[in-house]
């Protein structure tokens, strides 16, 4: 019954590959997010969509490209990866408005080697 | 630049004693203040939180202390417990228009010994 649900939980790639990490979330919430964590353990968001719309692009580079089919779903698509892209990816939501907290997802660990 | 550190990259503390956690921002900017917990191979899951109008928010045996003019804040919990042990993130946002976009500090790990 997991609210936030992230796939794969890991994921090893070579160079130059394209992969794709979903997320899911049963909290009927209207916001969802995606967080990277660095090699320095920071968690820094990447993007965020309201109700599939984009409303945060943190300069992110354009190789990465988040689809958000429906308010429920927001996946993370990697193009032409590198080396500095493995780390972990945190998807997240929220309840829009007020100060609801973010739910995260147990993150995907993506090794590029 | 980081705006959100947390300077003590771990803690060890003895059961039933107080562990308190630090953080500190540097913009002023930052209005709402949260603290999440995360254990290994998890999200981080939220903990407590507290607003700028406010200098102390309690829940249970976790207290979140607020300094402004230092740009400080602490969490403090008491008793500590084994189960505690876990990975703990400071994070800051500004409220209203930032739709939940929170700035994180790089944690601490707290290990609370039996």
């Amino acid at each position: 019954d997991t609210a936030v649900s992230q796939t794969p939980k890991y994921l090893v790639t070579q160079m130059g590959n394209d992969k794709s990490i979903k997320c899911e979330q049963n909290l009927g919430h209207d916001t969802m997010y995606w967080y990277k964590q660095d090699s320095k353990k920071f968690l820094k968001i990447m993007f965020s969509y309201n109700n599939k719309e984009l409303i945060i692009n943190e300069t992110v580079p354009n190789r990465f490209s988040p689809k958000s089919p429906d308010k429920a779903h927001l996946n993370l698509h990697i193009n032409s990866l590198e080396l500095g892209d493995s780390a972990v990816y945190f998807c997240a939501s929220r309840r829009a408005g007020g100060d609801s907290p973010l739910h995260f997802g147990n993150g995907t660990r993506l090794t590029v080697t | 630049d980081q705006q959100v550190k947390q300077n003590s990259p771990s803690l060890s503390v003895q059961e039933g004693r107080i562990s308190i956690l630090n953080c500190d921002y540097t913009n002023s900017m930052f209005d709402y203040f949260l603290w999440y917990k995360k254990y290994p191979a998890e999200g981080p899951t939220f903990l407590i939180s507290i607003s700028s109008i406010k200098d102390k928010n309690e829940d249970g045996r976790f207290t979140v202390f607020l300094n402004k003019s230092a740009k400080h804040l602490s969490l403090h919990i008491v008793p500590s417990q084994p189960g505690d042990s876990a990975v703990y993130f400071c994070a800051a946002t500004v409220r209203g228009t930032s739709y939940g976009k929170l700035t994180f500090g790089q944690g601490t790990i707290l290990t609370v010994h039996p």
